[in-house]
């Protein structure tokens, strides 16, 4: 069985500021690991993955985040935060040793910059 | 690159009326799609997953002769809402993968909203 939890609903964050969103997961074997976002009527946009490899991963629009396989989490990250960046994000796993195709998605984080 | 369409955007129908959605992967082949469904301020639930040429996999509790599936090539697939009512009205989303690796990220097309009258 594979899982992701995202603990906050909603993180507010200053524009300028660094951001942090929280992800943790659950699988039997190793883990694939994405975050999308998703802009309000839209479908979702893919930020980052995780395959193999370096820990932490730089993905599209400044955001990056780390791999932490001792504390199963994937933080996503940004070192400065954009007025732009409010949206919905939500970060997922595939379970890769056990050949299933769905991905698994956590209940979304809502990110609100503030000016 | 890896661009999905999907369409429409918003339909609005009656009762008993059924609706098609397409979703094409506009620039690579995919020989999974991908079904979802989102709830207001709820994460993405899969329906289906689409696979060309061959019959498509439900998930649990999803009715497949209420949610037809038909992934006839490698570039699209149609989710067809028989006789809709107002408890489908949804937020409906397809993805696609590109069909060599498994560690491709789905991409996904920009959702339907159906509202059912």
């Amino acid at each position: 069985a594979q899982s992701v939890a995202q603990p906050e609903d909603q993180v507010n964050v200053a524009e300028g500021n660094p951001l942090t969103v929280k992800c943790t997961y659950s699988v039997s074997g190793n883990p694939y690991l994405f975050w999308y976002v998703q802009y309000p009527n839209r479908g979702l946009q893919f930020l980052l993955k995780y395959i193999t490899g370096d820990n932490l991963v730089k993905g599209s629009y400044g955001f990056e985040a780390e791999f932490n396989k001792s504390q199963t989490s994937f933080h996503l990250k940004k070192p400065s935060a954009l007025v732009s960046d409010s949206a919905l994000y939500f970060c997922a796993v595939r379970d890769r040793d056990f050949g299933n195709e769905k991905l698994t998605f956590g209940t979304g984080t809502r990110l609100t910059i503030i000016p | 690159g890896a661009v999905v369409s999907q369409h429409p955007s918003r339909v609005i129908c009656k009762s008993g009326t059924s609706v098609k959605i397409e979703c094409r992967s506009l620039d690579f082949q995919a020989t999974t799609m991908f079904w979802y469904r989102q709830f207001p301020k709820k994460s993405l639930m899969l329906m289906a997953t689409s696979n060309e040429g061959s019959k498509a996999t439900y998930e649990q509790g999803v009715e497949k002769d209420k949610f037809l599936i038909n992934h006839a090539s490698l570039t699209l697939s149609t989710l067809t809402v028989t006789s809709a009512h107002p408890e489908d009205s949804s937020f409906y989303i397809c993805s696609a993968r590109v069909s060599q690796g498994g560690n491709q990220p789905q991409h996904f097309g920009d959702g339907t909203r159906l509202s059912i009258l």
